[in-house]
């Protein structure tokens, strides 16, 4: 595609629920990433994938959190048991040489 | 580890006014240095980069220069426009990564 495509742009979860976020990286990518953006706030490092292969997960903050790629092109985000200290947006991220081009983001709201 | 820190905003402007937003980082070895923006219900967009010291990234009017010794990354426009208004964000890859580390962003408001 064009673009990086993040799917849903807006989650609403009930507290304990289990939510997927979605990510179309741009064709060809072998590099992606997740990132989560608190209000007001940077971007945080979540997770990188090259192909299929998840070689850093040191980001994500508690083994609620999962993320796939398993043919190496659309990953998906998993939440379990969400709680509201998961409420931010989700950024996803694919790269070639080194620039990374950016979804416009999942914002996921705990209530 | 590897930090960004910038200034917090949010900055209010003129238009034709000179816009610096300050960057500094912590970083071992010889990080890249990013500037990424993001404008109102649109996603993060690169501005522009330096790889090495002193280099001079440049896009759309907008210019930050790498300095090794300052640890710094400060980006400048001399003259801002409206549609400049959006969030900046100062950004690092590590010399031996691919992750960015982000600092907090800073609001930029231009007014006519």
């Amino acid at each position: 595609g064009a673009g990086v495509s993040q799917s849903p742009r807006y989650k609403v979860a009930k507290r304990g629920q289990d939510v997927a976020l979605r990510c179309d990286p741009i064709s060809g990518h072998v590099s992606l990433f997740w990132y989560q953006q608190a209000l007001g706030q940077g971007p945080e490092f979540l997770t990188y994938f090259q192909n299929e292969a998840q070689l850093d997960k040191s980001g994500l903050p508690s083994d609620r959190f999962f993320a796939e790629r398993p043919e190496g092109s659309v990953s998906t985000l998993k939440i379990q048991r969400t709680q509201q200290e998961d409420s931010a947006v989700y950024l996803c991220a694919s790269s070639l040489a080194g620039e990374a081009f950016f979804g416009q983001g999942t914002r996921l709201t705990v209530v | 580890g590897n930090s960004v820190t910038q200034m917090e905003g949010p900055v209010t402007l003129s238009e034709e006014a000179f816009l610096t937003i300050n960057c500094t980082y912590t970083a071992t070895g010889y990080p890249s240095l990013f500037w990424y923006v993001q404008y109102p219900g649109e996603g993060l967009q690169l501005l522009l980069k330096a790889t090495k010291a002193d280099d001079k990234g440049s896009n759309k009017g907008f210019e930050a220069t790498y300095r090794k010794e300052t640890t710094s990354f400060h980006l400048e426009k001399g003259s801002v426009q409206v549609s400049d208004s959006a969030v900046y964000f100062c950004a690092l890859i590590g010399a031996a990564g691919n992750k960015l580390t982000f600092g907090g962003g800073t609001r930029v408001l231009v007014k006519p």
